[in-house]
C-alpha cells in the first residue's frame, strides 16, 4: 500500500530532551516537507526537501533540523525542544515539487513538550 | 509571499442539504494549483479536490465540487447532499513556488 509513516503517533517529553520524528514513503516520491498544524493558523511548513541531499527552509524553521540521506525517509530532528513547539505534526510528500502533484500525508504526530 | 484566507472559521449545515466553503489567495504566479483537504476527527489529511489554474471548468468530485474565479481569486468548495461523514476541518491550499494552506474552516453535519 502506498503510504507515507510518520512515527510516533503521540510524543510527550521534557524541555531540552532531543527528539527524533521520523518519516518514510514507499512511493519514490522526490518531494517531502514537514508542517506544523496549530489552531487557527492552519499548516505551516517547516522544512522541504526537492531531492536527495537537497533540503530548504519553510515558513518556521526556528528550532528544528531535517535530513535527507535517502529518498525514502526525511526526519525531522529537535534538538532541544521548547514548550513553544508543542503541536501537531505532518510528514508529506509527493511525486515532484512544487504545483501540481497532490501531497500525501503522514497520519500526524502530536508533541507535548512541558 | 502567497497568502490563503479562509473567512469561516465555522460551518454547520443539516444532512443533505448543501454548504460552500469560502477560499480566497492571493499570489502573483500564473501557473499554480489549488487544494481542498479534509481533516476528520482521526486527523488524517484526505484530499477532496484539485484545481489547476490553467483550467476555466470548475473541478468536480462527486458530491464536491469547485467554484473557482481565477481574476477575483477565489476558490470555494461546494458539499452537496451533505453527510454526518463531511464533518472535518477542511484546509484550502495554494500550491505554486512554494505551498501555502489556509486556517481552516470546521464543519459539522448535523442529522
Amino acid at each position: 500500500e502506498a503510504q507515507v509513516t510518520q512515527n510516533p503517533r503521540y510524543l510527550i517529553t521534557v524541555t531540552g530532551k532531543k527528539l527524533t520524528v521520523t518519516c518514510s514513503q514507499n512511493m519514490n516520491h522526490e518531494y517531502m516537507s514537514w508542517y506544523r498544524q496549530d489552531p487557527g493558523l492552519g499548516l505551516r511548513q517547516i522544512y522541504y526537501s526537492m531531492n536527495v541531499e537537497a533540503t530548504d527552509k519553510g515558513d518556521v524553521p526556528e528550532g528544528y533540523k531535517v535530513s535527507r540521506k535517502e529518498k525514502r525517509n526525511f526526519p525531522l530532528i529537535l534538538e532541544s525542544p521548547s514548550p513553544n513547539q508543542t503541536s501537531l505534526y505532518f510528514c508529506a510528500s509527493s511525486l515532484q515539487g512544487p504545483q501540481g502533484s497532490p501531497l500525501h500525508f503522514g497520519n500526524g504526530t502530536r508533541l507535548t513538550v512541558t | 509571499a502567497q497568502t490563503v484566507t479562509q473567512s469561516q472559521p465555522e460551518m454547520s449545515v443539516q444532512e443533505a442539504e448543501t454548504v460552500t466553503l469560502s477560499c480566497t489567495y492571493d499570489t502573483s504566479e500564473s501557473n499554480y494549483y489549488l487544494f481542498w483537504y479534509k481533516q476528520p476527527p482521526s486527523r488524517q489529511m484526505i484530499l477532496v479536490i484539485r484545481q489547476e489554474a490553467y483550467k476555466q471548468q470548475n473541478a468536480t468530485e462527486n458530491r464536491f465540487s469547485v467554484n473557482f474565479q481565477k481574476a477575483a481569486k477565489s476558490f470555494s468548495l461546494k458539499i452537496s447532499d451533505s453527510q454526518l461523514g463531511d464533518t472535518a476541518m477542511y484546509f484550502c491550499a495554494f500550491r505554486g513556488n512554494d505551498m501555502r494552506f489556509g486556517a481552516g474552516t470546521r464543519l459539522t453535519v448535523k442529522p
